[in-house]
């Protein structure tokens, strides 16, 4: 099975800083990553698919790179809204894996 | 309006069985792969299952294997995920989703039910 490993697990940062999560596959997936914000009591929502694809309506600040085994997540200037759990997860294998999450808090 | 609502979740004792229903709306559900997903209490995303359009194929992770079994009724747009064999370790909120029809990702999401197993 592909292991997703995110880095770092939690994440202190004030708004209007530029945050990076990165996530590790433990094997090629190619581009087939998408990363989803969660907050708290409610389901996730999907950010990016593809690595790099922007989900319809989600603000151009967040932004995907990478493929392979090693992508990112940037936020260029975190707002308010933004304080929530990031998962990254691979679909190119028949069964899906999320990382273990990371968690955005107010600096 | 995509709507996804699942149902069924509930106390169960362990070795019990319990059978959870996602109905779906406002889009063509027989076009669409579609997932169950976990969330332990204060834990991270689990991926549980996933079925094709028409239920030809099915997949699971690994710790629910010959437990559960994922499955869809395309006439009444609804999907199911029985749960047999239950244990402490499945108690989670369980979601359904849709699977994006191209490129990947689950691009919407129910608001999840809860399925506690103790005695």
């Amino acid at each position: 099975d592909i292991q997703m490993t995110q880095s770092p697990s939690t994440l202190s940062a004030s708004v209007g800083d530029r945050v990076t999560i990165t996530c590790r596959a433990s094997q090629s997936i190619s581009s087939w990553l998408a990363w989803y914000q969660q907050k708290p009591g409610k389901a996730p929502k999907l950010l990016i698919y593809k690595a790099s694809s922007l989900e319809s309506g989600v603000p151009s600040r967040f932004s995907g790179s990478g493929s392979g085994t090693e992508f990112t997540l940037t936020i260029s200037s975190l707002q308010p809204d933004d304080f929530a759990t990031y998962y990254c997860q691979q679909y190119n294998s028949y069964t899906w894996t999320f990382g273990q999450g990371t968690k955005v808090e107010i600096k | 309006e995509v709507q996804l609502v699942e149902s069924g979740g509930g106390l169960v004792q362990p070795g019990g069985s319990l059978r959870l229903s996602c109905a779906a709306s406002g889009f063509t559900f027989s076009s669409y792969w579609m997932s169950w997903v976990r969330q332990a209490p204060g834990k991270g995303l689990e991926w549980v299952a996933n079925i094709k359009q028409d239920g030809s194929e099915k997949y699971y992770v690994d710790s629910v294997k010959g437990r559960f079994t994922i499955s869809r009724d395309n006439a009444k747009n609804s999907l199911y995920l029985q749960m047999n064999s239950l244990r402490a370790e499945d108690t989670a909120v369980y979601y359904c989703a849709r699977d994006r029809a191209a490129d990947g990702g689950s691009d919407y999401w129910g608001q999840g039910t809860l399925v506690t197993v103790s005695s």
